[in-house]
């Protein structure tokens, strides 16, 4: 039972363009949410992230945007950058457990 | 400040073995937490170790196993290992002070042939 979703497992956007990437969640408990980035052949660094009592979060060329009704969040990135390229996860954490689930993964291609 | 530091970066073992992870958490952090990355499931969370003492732990069989030290660092182990358990095994560490994330480690590759 997958409860965070990345349906789209790959993504390719012109530089200077935004990159959109979108993730599902199914437990009404999760009250966090994080967005981590992931170059090949080294760990997930974290992003961005925001909380269940914001609707928004910006920090410089990216912003999350989350939807509690639809249960969904989106990453927004602007303007793109080759050096975005990677893949990107959401996380998802309920109050007090300190344990986070993952998205499968979105792989950004930012084309020069 | 010294990153989250995972040996080894890459191990092969053949099925059956057993095999120990490590894992040295940032300074200060007392909470590791251990993850299994695959092609296609992203991270699946293994179990969260605090103050020496497992607090959350995922849906792994009981092959997977780990512990913390005293001094927060921590250590996996994975024994009578099956092809399956090829994969990025990535450690990430938190101060556990809520609404914070982790810092994660490099990940040790592990194949198993």
């Amino acid at each position: 039972d997958q409860q965070v979703k990345q349906n789209s497992p790959s993504l390719s956007v012109q530089e200077g363009r935004i990159s959109i990437l979108n993730c599902d969640y199914t437990n009404s408990m999760f009250d966090y949410f994080l967005w981590y980035k992931k170059y090949p052949a080294e760990g997930p660094t974290f992003l961005i992230s925001i909380s269940s009592i914001k609707d928004k979060n910006e920090d410089g060329r990216f912003t999350v945007f989350l939807n509690k009704s639809a249960k969904h969040l989106s990453l927004h990135i602007v303007p793109s950058q080759p050096g975005d390229s990677a893949v990107y996860f959401c996380a998802a954490s309920a109050s007090g457990t300190y344990k986070y689930i993952f998205g499968t993964g979105t792989r950004l291609k930012v084309l020069a | 400040k010294a990153g989250v530091t995972q040996t080894p970066r890459y191990l092969i073992k053949t099925r059956g073995q057993q095999v120990t992870l490590s894992c040295s958490p940032i300074s200060g952090h007392r909470s590791v937490s251990w993850y299994q990355q695959t092609p296609g499931q992203g991270l699946q969370f293994l179990f969260e170790y605090f103050s020496e003492t497992q607090r959350n732990k995922g849906n792994f069989p009981g092959r997977f196993s780990g512990r913390q030290f005293s001094n927060s660092r921590s250590e996996m182990n994975v024994s009578t290992l099956e092809l399956g358990d090829s994969a990025l095994y990535l450690c990430a560490s938190s101060p556990r002070t809520g609404g914070v994330g982790y810092t994660f480690g490099s990940g040790t590759r592990l194949t198993v042939v």
